[in-house]
């Protein structure tokens, strides 16, 4: 039962221009996502999160959005760069759990 | 400025042995988290540790895991008899606080494998 879902497994994107990175999810009892970027052989980094009050967080190069109605949210990077090469977890919580529920992971690809 | 820290990096082991994975979080956090990665999947929840007190370990396999956060020293995840299904990332995470504004920090890993 994958709670959390992130369809597309890579995302191929031309360095300087707009990464999107999507996340659907099926519970709707979850109200905080975030987005985790994780390099080979290194442990998740957290990178940013959203409140389920809100519709948009932005941070630097990072913003996320949140369609609760569709129940998607996504990761827009720009202007992408070649540091930004890596896999992308989608992961979400509801309040008085702590426990993250994680997607599959997008591979992010940035070319030269 | 340690993170937190994982050890060993990497564990091999031969089925039917014991595996303990050991994880200090960061200075000043008291909740520890561990979850476990197959290959090309996300990270799956486990267990939810703080100080001597076990809070949700609603996704630890029934048998043969088990988690401790002593007082004094790291948390450990011990897997009894391990067989080649165990083998995985296994990856905590630390937060200062509970609540969901605390994003978890996470270490690097043990990478487990069983011959």
């Amino acid at each position: 039962d994958q709670q959390v879902k992130q369809n597309s497994p890579s995302l191929s994107v031309q360095e300087g221009r707009i990464s999107i990175l999507n996340c659907d999810y099926t519970n709707s009892m979850f109200d905080y996502f975030l987005w985790y970027k994780k390099y080979p052989a290194e442990g998740p980094t957290f990178l940013i999160s959203i409140s389920s009050i809100k519709d948009k967080n932005e941070d630097g190069r990072f913003t996320v959005f949140l369609n609760k109605s569709a129940k998607h949210l996504s990761l827009h990077i720009v202007p992408s760069q070649p540091g930004d090469s890596a896999v992308y977890f989608c992961a979400a919580s509801f309040q008085g759990a702590q426990k993250l529920v994680f997607g599959q992971g997008t591979r992010l690809t940035i070319n030269p | 400025n340690a993170g937190v820290m994982q050890n060993p990096r990497h564990l091999v082991r031969r089925r039917g042995q014991e595996a303990r994975l050991r994880c200090s979080p960061m200075k000043g956090h008291s909740h520890v988290y561990w979850y476990r990665q197959l290959p090309e999947e996300g990270l799956k929840f486990m267990v939810y540790l703080q100080k001597e007190n076990i809070i949700d370990e609603s996704g630890m396999p029934k048998e043969r895991f088990s988690a401790e956060f002593p007082k004094e020293g790291p948390s450990i995840l011990r897997i009894q008899q391990v067989v080649r299904g165990d083998s995985a990332a296994y990856f905590c995470a630390s937060s200062p606080a509970q609540g969901q504004d605390q994003p978890q920090h996470f270490g690097d890993g043990t990478r487990l494998s069983i011959l």
